[in-house]
Order: C-alpha cells, then sequence, then structure tokens
C-alpha cells in the first residue's frame, strides 16, 4: 500500500513564525505535490513537483515556498505566517505518467494566531 | 482550466438506503478518482476510474468519458459512509488534479 505521512495532524503557530510541513512517501513517486483546503473554496494547489530540486507554482503559491532534496520528502515552507494561511495542508504523491492516481496524506491542520 | 461539478452538494439518507453520487467535468481526462474525505480530514482513495465501470464492494462507480460523467453509486449505506465524496480530473498535459465541490453524505442510524 502507498504511504504518504505528514510531520504533523494539528500545528498552531504565531503570526510572522517560520513554518516547515513536511511530506513523506514511501513508494518512490516521482510527483508529489502540496494543497490546502478551506470551507467553500474545495481544495486549491499550492506547488508541485516533478522530481528532486524541481518544483513547478500551482494555483496560490503566493506565500509558500517549497524544497525537494530527497526523492521522497517534499517540504513547504510559509516564510512568515498569516491569520490567512490557517487551512488544512494535504500532501499527494504519484507516478510519473499520463495514466497515475495520487494518493493523499493525513493532512495537516495549521491554525495562525 | 477544466471545471467540475458535483451533485447533488448535500445528501441525507437512512441506514441501508442506495445512492448515487454524479460528476461532470468539462473537457476530456485522462484521470478521473472518487475519494471519500472522513471526519478527520484524510481523502481516502475510492475509485481511479478514467472510463469504465468499477466495483468495491458495496461502492461502485462508472466513468462515461465520452459524455464527461461519472457515477458513484453506495449501496446499503452504513453510519461510516458519512463524509463528503470528491471527485477529481486531470486532463491531458496537466499533472495536477481539479477538484470539484464535494457531495456531504450523512447517513443517519
Amino acid at each position: 500500500d502507498v504511504k504518504v505521512t505528514q510531520s504533523s495532524r494539528y500545528l498552531v503557530k504565531r503570526t510572522g513564525e517560520k513554518v516547515f510541513l513536511e511530506c513523506v512517501q514511501d513508494m518512490d513517486h516521482e510527483n508529489m505535490f502540496w494543497y490546502r483546503q478551506d470551507p467553500g473554496l474545495g481544495l486549491r494547489l499550492i506547488y508541485f513537483s516533478y522530481d528532486v530540486k524541481m518544483k513547478e507554482k500551482g494555483d496560490i503559491p503566493e506565500g509558500y515556498s517549497v524544497s525537494r532534496e530527497k526523492k521522497e520528502r517534499f517540504s513547504l515552507i510559509l516564510e512568515s505566517a498569516s491569520t490567512n494561511q490557517t487551512s488544512m495542508y494535504l500532501c499527494a504523491s504519484s507516478s510519473l505518467g499520463a495514466y497515475n492516481e495520487q494518493f493523499f496524506g493525513p493532512g495537516t491542520r495549521l491554525t495562525v494566531l | 482550466g477544466i471545471q467540475v461539478e458535483q451533485s447533488p452538494p448535500d445528501l441525507i439518507l437512512q441506514e441501508g438506503a442506495n445512492s448515487t453520487l454524479r460528476c461532470n467535468f468539462s473537457d476530456s481526462v485522462n484521470n478521473l478518482q472518487w475519494f471519500h474525505q472522513n471526519p478527520w480530514g484524510q481523502l481516502i482513495n475510492l475509485f481511479y476510474i478514467p472510463s469504465g465501470t468499477k466495483q468495491n464492494g458495496r461502492l461502485s462507480a462508472t466513468t462515461v468519458a465520452t459524455e464527461r460523467y461519472s457515477l458513484l453509486y453506495i449501496s446499503s449505506s452504513q453510519t461510516t459512509d458519512s463524509g463528503v465524496y470528491f471527485c477529481a480530473v486531470r486532463n491531458f498535459g496537466n499533472e495536477k488534479l481539479t477538484f470539484g465541490t464535494g457531495t456531504r453524505l450523512t447517513i443517519i442510524p
């Protein structure tokens, strides 16, 4: 079974703090993704990566950066957290190719005070 | 970009009832997935079904790609089926999934 894990289920941070969200997958997938989910707005893609050190902006990259130093690990960084970044963050992974399935981690519910 | 619409937005049923959830999409796709989001927020993969029909226990799904829709059937509903069901699609040349707004299913004992 594919397993995607995220470093925290719940996280509370203060405005202005630097926040790291970590995601690890164990299926040797090339693609990794970060989404955020908000009521009424659904799931939106922040960034994705198709290889080590490679990244592509998604629909809402502002205020975020990412790092992929190893194939199995994809980090989302909030350089200076703001209250409008309070959200549910979901990581996913998939293999490369036109026909492939995405698998999601359990999510991190981040609250910025 | 591709648009994904799900219906109905909310569904309340008695335990044991059957239900059909619909997903319409606006363009050709090479990937369609159905997910169940549990009360703790995790997205559970139900089906990967860009075309055709699949069954897994009480759940089955059908995608008619030429007519741009997919259906998820849940038979003999149980309270553990409650949650939000999402359809997500990917079209050619695009790595990201586009999600529908979901159907919230509530099963009453």
